[in-house]
């Protein structure tokens, strides 16, 4: 099983601020990362995958980079809709394992 | 445009089992390509990933629950299930139905139903 180690677990900023998300392997997973952004009562929605590549219809504010055990997601300018929860997950082998989510709050 | 609904009971009996189904619309299971799965998320917590299907009816579990779990598929009617035996109170949580392909990657999700297990 790929542990997977999402930091920090609550970030809060504000409207406008860069916010990176770190989320680290237990071991290489070259670049089968994906990112998904939850709000309240809602489902998880995918917004980059193959740690680096941005779902169709997300915005470019987003941004993804890392390969083997350490990635980021950059929200670049954070604005009012991107207050949520973040999960990484790793498709590079079986069971799929998401990290535990970084919070993003109002500061 | 893909969607997906869970449905079934939003409470369960300690030792019974769990049932759910989705339901597919706007896209058909039976066309092959993509992996349906069963995700759930404890209150408050993160993602837990259960298991997926494919249409010829082959699985894969999480070994954390693969003695309790059972994916099965009804392609006549564009829905999955799942069955989840011996719950506990740890069975509590939302369940989420969802489609993966060759990457298995959740691009659409059913919006979630709470199972709460209690007598």
């Amino acid at each position: 099983v790929i542990w997977m180690t999402q930091s920090p677990s609550l970030l809060s900023a504000s409207t406008g601020d860069r916010v990176i998300i770190s989320c680290r392997m237990s071991q290489g997973i070259s670049s089968y990362l994906a990112w998904y952004q939850q709000k309240p009562g809602k489902a998880p929605e995918l917004l980059i995958y193959a740690a680096s590549t941005l779902q169709s219809g997300v915005p470019s504010r987003f941004s993804g980079s890392g390969s083997g055990t350490d990635f980021t997601l950059t929200i670049s300018c954070l604005q009012s809709e991107d207050f949520a929860t973040y999960y990484c997950q790793q498709y590079y082998s079986f069971p799929l394992t998401f990290g535990g989510g970084t919070k993003v709050e109002i500061k | 445009q893909v969607q997906l609904q869970e449905s079934g009971p939003g409470l369960v009996k300690p030792s019974q089992t769990l049932s759910l189904t989705c339901t597919v619309s706007g896209g058909s299971i039976s066309s092959g390509g993509y992996y349906w799965s069963w995700i759930r998320q404890h209150p408050g917590k993160g993602l837990e990933w259960i298991g997926y299907i494919y249409y010829s009816g082959s699985t894969y579990y999480n070994p954390s629950l693969k003695s309790r779990v059972t994916i099965s598929v009804d392609t006549s009617k564009n829905q999955f299930s799942l069955k989840l035996s011996s719950v506990t109170a740890a069975d509590t949580a939302v369940y989420y139905c969802a489609r993966s392909g060759e990457m298995a990657i959740f691009d659409y999700w059913g919006q979630g139903t709470l199972v709460t297990v209690s007598s």
